[in-house]
């Protein structure tokens, strides 16, 4: 079945330090991918749609100078956490949007759980 | 704007019983796709059940099936004979077909099964 890689699973930095997260479709096409973030007990919160070729989608009160979201490709879409700092610790998961299957559902990476020190 | 609502925080069953998740949701986008999610400790997203807005019958996943009343906009899930490995979190899920097909998710249901 279709698979989402999200890579580093855990990271661990200093304060001031910019983080990237990878988030791969690894057998379809992503025209589309999502970054969500949650907090721990609380749902996920969309924070931006990654659309390949163009600017990404931010949603409202996200900063995009502090969360750099690049999709270069039809199976990679980074974010870049810039100047991390410890409000900034949450799981981070994003999720691909295969354009081939029409209303399926959306294929969730693994996560990536932020600590900031 | 899209909105899902969950309204249980948490939710108890008996190991063996069924067991229903509340959901309920607004749009104004006749064309929407409605999805349960479970969430283990471990953080990863697993994809349950899926209805469409435009299904006329209930969705059904093995265990699971999903309660779609339509004009009550309402998307219960109900998972039959619960185990133990049922326990997790429990997210209601909302995409809108126009607009960028986001997905928003509920508030979420701690599910705990009781041996």
């Amino acid at each position: 079945g279709a698979v989402v890689s999200q890579h580093p699973s855990r990271v661990i930095c200093k304060s001031g330090t910019s983080v990237k997260i990878e988030c791969r479709s690894l057998d379809f096409q992503a025209t589309t991918m999502f970054w969500y973030r949650q907090f721990p007990k609380q749902s996920l919160m969309l924070m931006a749609t990654s659309n390949e070729g163009s600017k990404a989608t931010y949603e409202q009160g996200v900063e995009k100078d502090k969360f750099l979201i690049n999709h270069a490709s039809l199976t990679l879409s980074t974010l870049t956490v810039t100047s991390a700092h410890p409000e900034d610790s949450s799981f981070y998961i994003c999720s691909a949007r295969d354009s081939g299957q029409g209303s399926r559902p959306q294929h969730f990476g693994d996560g990536t759980r932020l600590s900031i020190l | 704007a899209q909105k899902i609502t969950q309204t249980q925080p948490g939710m108890f069953v008996q190991e063996k019983e069924a067991v229903t998740l509340d959901c309920t949701y607004d749009t104004s986008d006749p064309s929407y796709g409605l999805f349960w999610y479970k969430q283990p400790s471990s953080g990863e997203m697993i994809f349950l059940i899926y209805q469409g807005s435009y299904d006329q019958q209930n969705a059904t996943e093995g265990r699971y099936s999903l309660n779609f009343q339509k004009a009550r906009k309402s998307a219960n899930l109900v998972i039959s004979a619960s185990q133990l490995g049922d326990s997790a979190m429990y997210f209601c899920a909302m995409r809108e077909d126009t607009g960028g097909f986001k997905t928003i998710f509920g508030a979420g249901t701690r599910l705990f099964v009781k041996a």
